[in-house]
């Protein structure tokens, strides 16, 4: 079974440029989610779809980020304009439908993020 | 505003002893508990789970325990191996919610 894939692995950007992140869930996984993972912290949720409508974005920065899941399958987040304390590691995770014990999370390998 | 807490940001232990990783949480509403594993470059991946109504689950070399009344549960791994050393996260769930919160990581080491 294929795991999460994201892209790109690594990524520098200057302050006040944009950056997407993509990622692919497992197949058949209806809910996704991002983190953002600061060194030192554990992972932070930002956004979770539930196939393609928004859960949960309680935590995502709106005037500077922003995210879309695409046939409830892909999801892109993207951040515009970044600044220099959006360095971070970004983590894609997927799960089954919800509602479901053990409430397992599957994690892809992230994405960092450098803004200098 | 930390409501799960790893004090303990590194532990190093001699291979083959038992290594006992600690996490306390603060939200009483949390019924669920997952501990993730994670090597450098990688995503965490899912190690063990307990639900509040348990005060331990046993899977292999792994074991989590539950103190719903002090708030804190313990990985214990027995025994320990090379393979092991990594960052483990404890992160904690409510019921209906799938929002995971987790803690700030401790970087087990263990010395051959």
């Amino acid at each position: 079974e294929a795991g999460v894939a994201q892209s790109p692995r690594y990524k520098i950007i200057e302050k006040r440029q944009s950056v997407a992140f993509w990622c692919n869930p497992i197949s058949g996984h209806a809910t996704l989610y991002w983190y953002q993972q600061i060194l030192g912290q554990g992972p932070k949720l930002l956004i979770q779809f539930q196939n393609n409508g928004v859960v949960d974005d309680s935590q995502l920065p709106k005037d500077r980020f922003s995210a879309e899941r695409l046939k409830g399958v892909d999801s892109t987040l993207k951040i515009q304009p970044a600044k220099l304390e959006d360095s971070a590691v970004y983590l894609c995770a997927s799960s089954l439908t919800s509602g479901t014990t053990p409430y397992e999370q599957y994690f892809g390998p992230g994405t960092r993020l450098t803004v200098t | 505003d930390q409501q799960v807490k790893q004090n303990s940001p590194s532990l190093s232990v001699q291979e083959g002893r038992i290594s006992i990783l600690n996490c306390d949480y603060t939200n009483s509403m949390f019924d669920y508990f997952l501990w993730y594993k994670k090597y450098p470059a990688e995503g965490p991946t899912f190690l063990i789970s307990i639900s509040s109504i348990k005060d331990k689950n046993e899977d292999g070399r792994f074991t989590v325990f539950l103190n719903k009344s002090a708030k804190h549960l313990s990985l214990h791994i027995v025994p320990s191996q090379p393979g092991d050393s990594a960052v483990y996260f404890c992160a904690a769930i409510v019921f209906g919610n799938e929002k995971l919160t987790f803690g700030t990581g401790t970087r087990l080491t263990i010395i051959p």
